[in-house]
C-alpha cells in the first residue's frame, strides 16, 4: 500500500525566504510523485511531477522538487517566496494503475503555506 | 486543449435530500474520470473512478454513487444526503500518469 506523509500542516516564511515543504512517501514499487497547489475555494493545480526520469524536477511558479529514493522523500522547494505563493500544497503518490491507463493518487493531508512581509 | 468543468460550485442541501454533481471534460476522448472528496485536515480521498462509459469503481463504502452516461460526463449522486457528506468534491480526469482537477464543488448538508 502506498502512503504520503507531509510534515508540518502549517509553514510560515517571510517574503523572499526559502520555501521548503516536506513530503515522505511509502510505496512498494517505484512511485510516481506529484505536488499540487490549491488556492482558496479552488481545485488543485499540478505544480510538478516525478515519473522516473530526472530526480530533480522543475515545475511552475519557480518550484522544484528532488526525488531521493534513499530517503523516500520528495520535498518541494522554492528559493524565494512570494506573497502569491500562499496556498495549500499537497504531495501525492501513485503506484496503482487503473486499467486502461491513468492512476490512483494517494494524497498527503496538505501543508498550508503562509508568506509574511 | 483539455478542460474540465463541474457544477454547481456551491450547494446547500438539507439532510435526506438528493444530490447530483456533474462533471464534463472537453478536448479529449475516453478519459479516465475520478471523484475525490476533500475534508478539512484529511487531504483528498478517492471516491470513484471510471475507465469508460458505464464502468464505475468504488473505493470506499458510502452514501454516494457515481455514473458515467457519456464518454466525457461523470455524475456524483446520492438519494439521501447525510451530514457527513458535507465537503469539497473534486472531479478529475487523467492523461497517462497525470491527473487534472476541476474547480471543485462545495457541498454543505444542513
Amino acid at each position: 500500500a502506498q502512503s504520503v506523509t507531509q510534515l508540518g500542516s502549517h509553514v510560515s516564511v517571510s517574503e523572499g525566504a526559502l520555501v521548503l515543504l516536506r513530503c515522505n512517501y511509502s510505496s512498494s514499487v517505484p512511485p510516481y510523485l506529484f505536488w499540487y497547489v490549491q488556492y482558496p475555494n479552488q481545485g488543485l493545480q499540478l505544480l510538478l511531477k516525478y515519473t522516473s526520469a530526472a530526480t530533480l524536477v522543475k515545475g511552475i511558479n519557480g518550484f522544484e522538487a528532488e526525488f531521493k529514493k534513499s530517503e523516500t522523500s520528495f520535498h518541494l522547494t522554492k528559493p524565494s517566496a512570494h506573497m502569491s505563493d500562499a496556498a495549500e500544497y499537497f504531495c501525492a503518490v501513485s503506484d496503482d494503475m487503473v486499467t486502461g491507463g491513468g492512476n490512483k493518487l494517494t494524497f498527503g493531508t496538505g501543508t498550508q503555506l503562509k508568506v509574511e512581509l | 486543449s483539455q478542460t474540465i468543468h463541474q457544477w454547481p460550485a456551491t450547494l446547500v442541501q438539507p439532510v435526506g435530500s438528493p444530490l447530483s454533481l456533474e462533471c464534463t471534460v472537453e478536448g479529449t476522448s475516453n478519459p479516465n474520470l475520478y471523484w475525490y472528496r476533500q475534508a478539512a485536515g484529511r487531504g483528498l480521498q478517492l471516491l470513484f473512478y471510471s475507465v469508460g462509459i458505464g464502468q464505475i469503481s468504488s473505493e470506499v463504502p458510502q452514501n454516494l454513487s457515481a455514473s458515467r452516461p457519456q464518454d466525457r460526463q461523470f455524475i456524483l449522486s446520492s438519494k439521501k444526503l447525510l451530514l457527513s457528506d458535507s465537503g469539497f468534491y473534486l472531479c478529475a480526469w487523467s492523461a497517462g500518469n497525470t491527473i487534472y482537477f476541476g474547480e471543485g464543488s462545495w457541498l454543505t448538508v444542513v
